[in-house]
């Protein structure tokens, strides 16, 4: 596609629920990120996939987080039991990870806000 | 563990007036530094990137921001802000030894007074 996409746009969920949120990247991107941004504050780095390698997971915050990718494609992150601490815009981004990896431009999608009564 | 800090949480400016927004960070090898904006409603958008060569890099919109090794800095500068550049900014960095990562500052709002 032409940039990278989220779905869905708004979620209200329930405490306790669990929730999964969609990235479709730009087609070719081999790096995908996705970050979480809760109100007022700056971006939160949650997980990065590059190609085949195993993903950088270092800032999923509990053990309620997962996220998976689908070979170079769709990335799915998932929370577990919802809390209301979880309610923030998830930010999905991709991107080109060719030549020196990190060197290229991360493209973001429109995010997902996520917000959990 | 590596981090970026962005000096200003909030900045407000009347049009035609200069900016600099304040970027640091704290790894010491070899980093990839990018500006970030975040227009009202809309998604994060490069403003301009730092690689290699040239410390003084040129973005768009008459943006630039200079690297600074020895300060482990890369300040946002603008001469003369227009009320359309009100958004939120974000410094990010990507360090040699992070594989892709990029870790973000908390970012600044601007606000320009028309």
């Amino acid at each position: 596609g032409a940039g990278v996409s989220q779905s869905p746009s708004n979620k209200v969920t329930e405490k306790g629920k669990d929730v999964e949120l969609r990235c479709d990247p730009i087609s070719g991107h081999t790096a995908l990120y996705w970050y979480r941004q809760r109100l007022g504050q700056g971006l939160e780095f949650l997980i990065y996939f590059q190609g085949n390698s195993a993903p950088d997971k270092s800032g999923l915050p509990s053990d309620r987080f997962s996220a998976e990718r689908t070979g170079e494609s769709v990335s799915t992150l998932t929370i577990q039991r919802t809390q209301q601490e979880d309610s923030a815009v998830y930010l999905c981004a991709s991107s080109a990870g060719q030549g020196r990896v990190g060197s290229t431009e991360a493209f973001f999608g429109q995010g997902t806000r996520l917000t959990v009564v | 563990a590596q981090s970026v800090s962005q000096h200003n949480h909030h900045v407000i400016l009347s049009e035609a007036a200069s900016l600099e927004l304040g970027c640091n960070y704290s790894y010491g090898g070899t980093v990839n530094l990018f500006w970030y904006v975040q227009y009202p409603g809309q998604h994060l958008q490069l403003l301009l990137k730092y690689f290699s060569g040239d410390p003084l890099v040129k973005g768009i919109k008459g943006f630039e921001a200079e690297f600074i090794k020895s300060k482990f800095s890369f300040n946002l500068r603008k001469p003369s802000v227009q009320w359309s550049d009100t958004a939120e900014y974000f410094c990010a960095v990507n360090a040699d030894n992070q594989g892709g990562k990029l870790i973000f500052g908390q970012g600044t709002e601007l606000s320009v007074k028309p």
